[in-house]
């Protein structure tokens, strides 16, 4: 199986701020499209997750500009431009390139 | 829009098996990958499988085979049974949809049902 490290595990954040989140994959997740297959996901409180970003980069529908994707192969990064109250929850990267598809262990964003 | 609902018995006993249905409504099934996830309480997300428009089905390993994924197109339903629960069971499960040519992730997902397996 594909491992998924998420760093930090905890993220204070401040409304107006940057915040970034880190992803490491086992194994590339490079396709041989080009595309990383590597996904974001927002759970927020007592929420289903959402989806945020896919294939690495691209921002899912009706997500916000803040929120943007970067990386490939094993390393991926979401960034948050300016942190907003609405975006406290657990953040999760997910690969989708093999089965069995497997989460990292999530990054809780809290207001500092 | 597309939108799941999803049901199932909440409460449950070690050995007994699960069953679970998710309703696809507002949205074809075909093209999609449909697709069934858990979260055990306090706990990160595990995928548990997925069946394609067509009927092709995949499983987490971790499920050591107990796990049967289904769909009902005339009713735009696919459900999900795992036999032999043990308490590991116990967990938020979440129907989710994707598409199966796009990758473009998990989205949407139902509201989660809380299953609980006890002795």
């Amino acid at each position: 199986d594909i491992v998924m490290t998420q760093s930090p595990l905890s993220l204070p954040v401040t409304p107006g701020e940057p915040a970034s989140i880190s992803c490491r994959s086992s194994q590339s997740l490079l396709h041989s499209n080009g595309y990383s297959y590597l996904d974001w996901y927002l759970q927020k409180p007592g929420q289903s997750p959402q989806l945020l970003i896919y294939l690495s980069y691209k921002r899912a529908s009706g997500v916000p500009e803040r929120f943007s994707g970067s990386g490939s192969g094993t390393d991926f990064t979401l960034k948050i431009s300016r942190v907003e109250a609405e975006d406290v929850g657990i953040y999760y990267c997910m690969q989708s390139l093999q089965p069995p598809l497997t989460f990292g262990g999530g990054t809780k964003a809290e207001i500092k | 829009q597309v939108h799941l609902q999803q049901w199932g018995a909440g409460l449950l006993k070690t050995s007994e098996t699960l069953s679970l249905t998710c309703a696809v409504f507002g949205g074809s099934f075909s093209g999609y990958y449909w697709t069934w996830i858990r979260q055990p309480p306090g706990k990160g997300l595990e995928w548990i499988g997925e069946i394609s428009h067509n009927g092709i089905t995949k499983y987490n390993p971790s499920l050591k085979g107990r796990g049967t994924i289904s769909m009902d197109r005339s009713k735009n339903q696919f459900s999900l049974k795992v036999r032999s629960l043990t308490a590991a069971d116990t967990a938020v499960y979440y129907c989710a949809r994707s598409n199966a040519v796009a990758a473009s992730g998990f989205d949407p997902w139902g509201r989660g049902t809380l299953v609980a397996v006890s002795s």
